[in-house]
C-alpha cells in the first residue's frame, strides 16, 4: 500500500488523559502536514515538517500539542492533558515537495479523537 | 494571507441534475485552488487543481471548475449527478511555497433519485 497510513483510526480517551498519533507518509514524500478538522468544519493547518524539521505552527498548536518526525520518516502528534475541545479528525498529508506550490497532498484517512 | 468561502454549507439535487458548487478565494499571492472531495470517515481525496495556464480545470468523476480572476471564483461543477457523488465538498486555496492549504468550510452534496 503506498498511500498516507494513520494509526489508529478511532481513539476515545478520558479528559485530562495522554494521547499519540502516528502518520505514515508516502515513501519518499518529503512535506509532511497535521490538520485538524471538527465537525461541519474544514480541515485547519497544524503544523508542516520538511524533512526532519517542523518548519511552521499554527496558533492552534498549543503548548499542550507537539508533533515531531523523527528521521524525516513516520510523524507522531502528541496532546497533553486532553481536553473536549480536542475532540476532532486529526488528518495527515504528504507530498513530495520540490518548491512548487501545486505539489498535491495525499491525506489519510484520519484519526477520530472522541475525549469523554 | 489566504482565505476560502463556500456558499452553501448544503446542496441537493436530483440525479441526472446539473451540480454546482460555490468557491469564492481571497489570496493576497497569485492562487493555487484545489476542490478536494471526502466521503464519511475517510480522507481527502483531490478531485482536481488549478495552478496556471488554462482556467478550465478538468478533474475525476466528470467534475471540472473555472477559475475566475475577475470574480475571485473557482466553482465545481458536473453536467449531471450521480448517486455515487454523496459526498462533502472541500474547496481550498495554497499561498505558501510549501503547499500549505487552507480550506473553505465545506459543502455537503446530497443527491435524490
Amino acid at each position: 500500500d503506498t498511500g498516507v497510513s494513520q494509526n489508529p483510526r478511532h481513539k476515545i480517551t478520558k479528559r485530562g488523559q495522554n494521547v499519540t498519533f502516528r502518520c505514515d507518509p508516502i515513501s519518499e514524500h518529503n512535506r509532511l502536514y497535521w490538520y485538524r478538522q471538527t465537525l461541519g468544519q474544514g480541515p485547519e493547518f497544524l503544523t508542516y515538517f520538511q524533512n526532519e524539521a517542523q518548519l511552521e505552527k499554527s496558533r492552534l498548536l498549543s503548548d499542550r500539542f507537539s508533533a515531531e518526525r523523527p528521521k524525516g520518516s513516520f510523524s507522531t502528534l502528541e496532546i497533553q492533558r486532553t481536553e473536549q475541545g480536542d475532540s476532532a479528525m486529526y488528518l495527515c498529508a504528504s507530498s513530495p515537495g520540490g518548491g512548487a506550490r501545486d505539489t498535491e497532498a495525499f491525506f489519510g484517512q484520519g484519526t477520530r479523537l472522541t475525549v469523554v | 494571507a489566504q482565505s476560502v468561502t463556500q456558499l452553501g454549507s448544503h446542496v441537493s439535487v436530483s440525479e441526472g441534475a446539473l451540480v454546482l458548487l460555490r468557491c469564492n478565494y481571497s489570496s493576497s499571492v497569485p492562487p493555487y485552488l484545489f476542490w478536494y472531495v471526502q466521503y464519511p470517515n475517510q480522507g481527502l481525496q483531490l478531485l482536481l487543481k488549478y495552478t496556471t495556464g488554462a482556467t478550465l480545470v478538468k478533474g475525476i468523476n466528470g467534475f471540472e471548475a473555472e477559475f475566475k480572476k475577475s470574480e475571485t471564483s473557482f466553482h465545481l461543477t458536473k453536467p449531471s449527478a450521480h448517486m455515487s457523488d454523496a459526498a462533502e465538498y472541500f474547496c481550498a486555496v495554497s499561498g505558501t511555497s510549501y503547499g500549505k492549504l487552507t480550506f473553505g468550510q465545506g459543502t455537503i452534496l446530497t443527491v435524490h433519485p
